[in-house]
């Protein structure tokens, strides 16, 4: 399984746009990158997935250089509850999920 | 209304006692799995099930017991051989994977358990 590395924790200010990036140096042909993100004293919750180039949701974009080491989530615009834990993950179809720390997400008013 | 639940959401239970945590799907997903959360830790993967009558060991399992004799439910089984047992318990469930399609998993609340 391809290890991830991502910063412990950031701060933003409200309305800023927050960038997250994930190393993953070891990943395979076959990996794919998912990113997920947890409030306190609940679930896990899927916010985006992709192979390579961008991919775009109501919630996220999701950027993966074609080298593929690496990926970062954008957040446009966050706000006070944006605060959370985002978890990188990568990993193949069928193979189990690998979760780290996470980086712990702080948005300031 | 479609998702995984859990209950309890909050457990207390005495030293030597097991203790039994539910998680119901009603996505109509093959696969389940159970993770433990410990504080400011990521998520550890305890046992999963890729279809009925089958699971399969985490990387934590000593201290559980799972079962799965029905397709959209995954009780664990906390026994009074799990050393460390206070954690945060999440259940998540997937359609089960295969190359080019889409294994997202979705998880339940949580359950909460604390051992006195």
């Amino acid at each position: 399984l391809a290890k991830t590395t991502q910063p412990i924790s950031m701060d933003s200010y409200e309305g800023q746009e927050v960038n997250i990036t994930c190393s993953h140096n070891n990943i395979a042909t076959n990996d794919y990158i998912t990113w997920y993100q947890q409030f306190p004293s609940q679930g896990p919750r899927f916010i985006i997935q992709g192979y390579k180039t961008k991919v775009t949701n109501e919630v996220a974009s999701l950027f993966i250089p074609a080298d593929r080491k690496s990926s970062t989530l954008s957040l446009p615009r966050v706000s006070l509850s944006d605060t959370a834990v985002y978890y990188c993950l990568v990993r193949n179809y069928g193979q189990n999920f690998v979760f780290g720390p996470g980086t712990r997400l702080s948005v300031l008013p | 209304d479609g998702g995984i639940t859990q209950s309890p959401k909050y457990l207390f239970r005495k030293e030597g006692q097991n203790v039994t945590l539910s998680c119901e799907q009603n996505l109509n997903h093959d696969a389940m799995y159970w993770y433990r959360q410990d504080p400011g830790q990521g998520l550890r993967l305890i046992y999963y099930s890729q279809i009925v009558n089958d699971f399969q060991k985490g990387d934590i399992a000593e201290g559980y017991s799972v079962s799965r004799e029905k397709k959209e439910s995954f009780p664990l089984t906390v026994t009074s051989a799990q050393k460390n047992p206070t954690a945060f318990y999440l259940c998540a469930s997937s359609i089960k994977g295969t190359s080019g399609s889409t294994d997202t998993q979705y998880f339940g609340p949580g359950t909460r358990l604390t051992v006195l």
